[in-house]
């Protein structure tokens, strides 16, 4: 079966300071990949997604970068954080066959001080 | 661009009350529909979806949704809440294409009082 991790679950950075968020997924091959952030009542903002390796696509211009450098694997990162860069940050995987159906990872939550 | 919108923002129940969180979207051609679900503490999970065929679509625990094309909504529905549905609810679409993205809304947040 197909799982998908996130690391770290929570981080608390300096603003300024870089940032690396992980994700992996395990039991599929070349799946769609995507970046969320979760803000309280605004619900899910995509960020990124990566239809293969090194092929990345922004939705929202902003301090933050993805990088996809192997098939199953996607970063999330930044090299100066901002306090606005404070949120909950998932990761999903399209199903192959699927037709649209995505499956989150845990989340990571970042605090900028 | 597509959107979706939840416009209850938070709800709350005693348990065995009757559930409808509504959802509307914004999108003239054909569409996947999707609610989501997020527990405390947990990862988002997939409630139920549609594609296509019957427009009343049976998802796990319990709960429904109905897709009404001419009112381009996708309601979700629940007879009878219990403390345990107490999470926040999420809709999404997804407009005819898999290059598409899902497009979410802002979300419900459901507290069910025991």
């Amino acid at each position: 079966s197909q799982t998908i991790h996130q690391w770290p679950a929570t981080l608390v950075q300096p603003v300024g300071s870089p940032l690396s968020l992980e994700c992996t997924v395990e039991g599929t091959s070349n799946p769609n990949l995507y970046w969320y952030r979760q803000a309280a009542g605004r619900g899910l903002q995509l960020l990124f997604y990566s239809v293969g390796i090194g092929q990345i696509s922004s939705e929202v211009p902003q301090n933050l970068s993805a990088s996809r450098p192997q098939d199953r694997q996607f970063i999330l990162s930044s090299k100066k954080l901002l306090l606005s860069d404070s949120g909950f940050y998932l990761c999903a995987w399209r199903g192959a066959g699927g037709r649209g159906e995505l499956f989150f990872g845990e989340g990571s939550r970042l605090t900028v001080l | 661009a597509q959107s979706v919108s939840q416009h209850n923002h938070h709800v709350i129940l005693s348990e065995a009350a009757s559930l409808e969180l509504g959802c509307n979207y914004s999108y003239g051609g054909t569409v996947n529909l999707f609610w989501y679900v997020q527990y405390p503490g947990q990862h988002l999970q997939l409630l139920l979806k549609y594609f296509s065929g019957d427009p009343l679509v049976k998802g796990i625990k319990g709960f429904e949704a109905e897709f009404i094309k001419s009112k381009f909504s996708f309601n979700l529905r629940k007879p009878s809440v219990q403390w345990s549905d107490t999470a926040e609810y999420f809709c999404a679409v997804l407009p005819g294409g898999s290059a598409r993205q899902l497009t979410f809304g802002s979300g419900t947040q459901l507290t069910v009082l025991p």
